[in-house]
């Protein structure tokens, strides 16, 4: 069956980078994708990358994918307080919302 | 431009009680799908609805059931309430199908 683990807790302080790692068992997985909540909110897709790339970069996140340790990870560079939420990494066999897996998110606290 | 709209953003029920949640997706969007994210866990895929037609179930209860309307907007339905149904309730929608999806504020149902 599909299942996606995550860590949950993370803390980071102000200005250094953050880390968020997943992993995944569905070898099916075509899109991993890196959602964001932020307290009372809906969630924000941040990035998404396709089963075939082992990176993408946009801004201040990377996305590592690793295929055959079935592992995803997601770096925030130069962390701020904004970044403080929780996240959420997910996969699908097609990009887009059909069945979509969630892990079980990511609290990522920043320390002044 | 509007994003996805919940509606409503809480509320309170009694077990046995029955809910309807709504959803209006993004202006030209025609695909909503409905998750459920119980507190503490990622959401949970309940269903998807393409042009009208049911194009995806997750392992929920006959309680469970949606439907999308002529103008792509969606109710959800939960009969017969448990407090296990407690939760908040997220309609996403896409431009199609297989595209990015775009999650609303979601509806926080308490039962009680």
């Amino acid at each position: 069956g599909e299942d996606v683990e995550q860590s949950l807790f993370l803390s980071v302080r102000e200005g250094d980078s953050s880390v968020i790692n997943c992993t995944y068992t569905d070898s099916s997985s075509t899109y991993l994708y890196w959602y964001k909540q932020e307290p009372g909110a809906g969630l924000q897709l941040l990035t998404y990358i396709f089963s075939n790339m082992d990176m993408k970069q946009d801004q201040r996140l990377t996305v590592l994918l690793n295929k055959k340790d079935k592992h995803l990870s997601l770096r925030i560079a130069d962390t701020q307080t904004g970044d403080s939420a929780i996240y959420f990494c997910a996969e699908s066999r097609l990009v887009g919302n059909e069945k979509l897996t969630f892990g079980t998110g990511t609290r990522l606290t920043i320390i002044p | 431009d509007a994003g996805v709209t919940q509606s409503p953003t809480h509320l309170i029920k009694t077990r046995g009680q029955h809910v309807t949640l709504r959803c209006s997706p993004i202006s030209g969007h025609k695909s909503v799908s409905w998750y459920q994210q119980v507190l503490g866990q990622g959401p949970q895929f309940i269903f998807q609805y393409y042009e009208k037609e049911e194009r995806g179930r997750g392992n929920f209860p006959d309680r469970f059931s949606a439907r999308q309307f002529p103008n792509y907007s969606s109710e959800l339905n939960v009969n017969a309430l448990l407090l296990g149904d407690s939760a908040l309730y997220l309609c996403a929608s896409s431009l199609l199908r297989d595209t990015e999806a775009f999650f609303g504020q979601g509806t926080r149902l308490t039962v009680v």
